[in-house]
């Protein structure tokens, strides 16, 4: 399958500070990537679709101010988790879609923690 | 709003039994169908597509779709404890031109050596 990076893998930050996160298709590039959120024991939760050269597609109840989405290039998306709380404290994931099948393909994710 | 419906189990099946998980869906219209993998605290892994009535095998595992039932299984056999898991149904979602997945809460599989 398609190979997908994430950066950083893990992540432990302070109450109100900004967080990024990087997505990268290493294989093929990536026109749409997607990022999800995950709580403990729950299923995935779709936040956003990121398309290349374009703004977010934001799902709804997601605050697009708070989560910013920047897909400047074929191959790198990213998550900036803006004025960070302990209710952030999450695993991000993205994807990327290969148009081939329509299938999408998961980075590792990355474990944010905000103390 | 659409939905995709899976039982959470935990399934819990013997150690080379066929291990068999299913997932309905409330969109008739939905074309595409994806069984994906996960495993405690890592990202999911695509196990396998399925597109076509009927049912698509790729090594032990086996989709099965049937779009009159609106429904689609997927069968593990020979199951081993590495299968241990949650299973998640995705099914993509065209709505207004932009895609998506609709994925169920997922079923939790033990496989018990």
């Amino acid at each position: 399958g398609a190979v997908v990076s994430q950066h950083p893998s893990w992540v432990i930050c302070k109450s109100g500070t900004s967080v990024k996160i990087e997505c990268r298709s290493l294989d093929f590039q990536a026109t749409t990537m997607f990022w999800y959120r995950q709580f403990p024991k729950q299923s995935l939760m779709l936040m956003a679709t990121s398309n290349e050269g374009s703004k977010a597609t934001y799902e709804q109840g997601v605050e697009k101010d708070k989560f910013l989405i920047n897909h400047a290039s074929l191959t790198l998306s990213t998550l900036t988790v803006t004025s960070a709380h302990p209710e952030d404290s999450s695993f991000y994931i993205c994807s990327k879609l290969v148009p081939t099948y329509n299938e999408q393909f998961f980075g590792p994710g990355t474990r944010l923690t905000v103390l | 709003q659409k939905e995709v419906e899976q039982n959470s189990g935990p399934l819990s099946v013997p150690e080379g039994a066929i291990a068999s998980l299913n997932c309905t869906y409330s969109d008739r219209g939905s074309q595409s169908f994806f069984w994906y993998r996960q495993y405690s605290g890592k990202s999911p892994e695509l196990i396998m597509s399925i597109y076509s009535n009927g049912d698509k095998e790729d090594g032990r595992f086996t989709a099965q779709l049937n779009k009159a039932s609106q429904y689609v299984s997927l069968l593990i056999r020979d199951s081993q404890p590495s299968d241990s898991a949650t299973y998640l149904c995705a099914v993509a979602d065209w709505n207004s031109g932009t895609y998506k997945y609709i994925f169920g809460t997922g079923t939790r599989l033990k496989v018990l050596a």
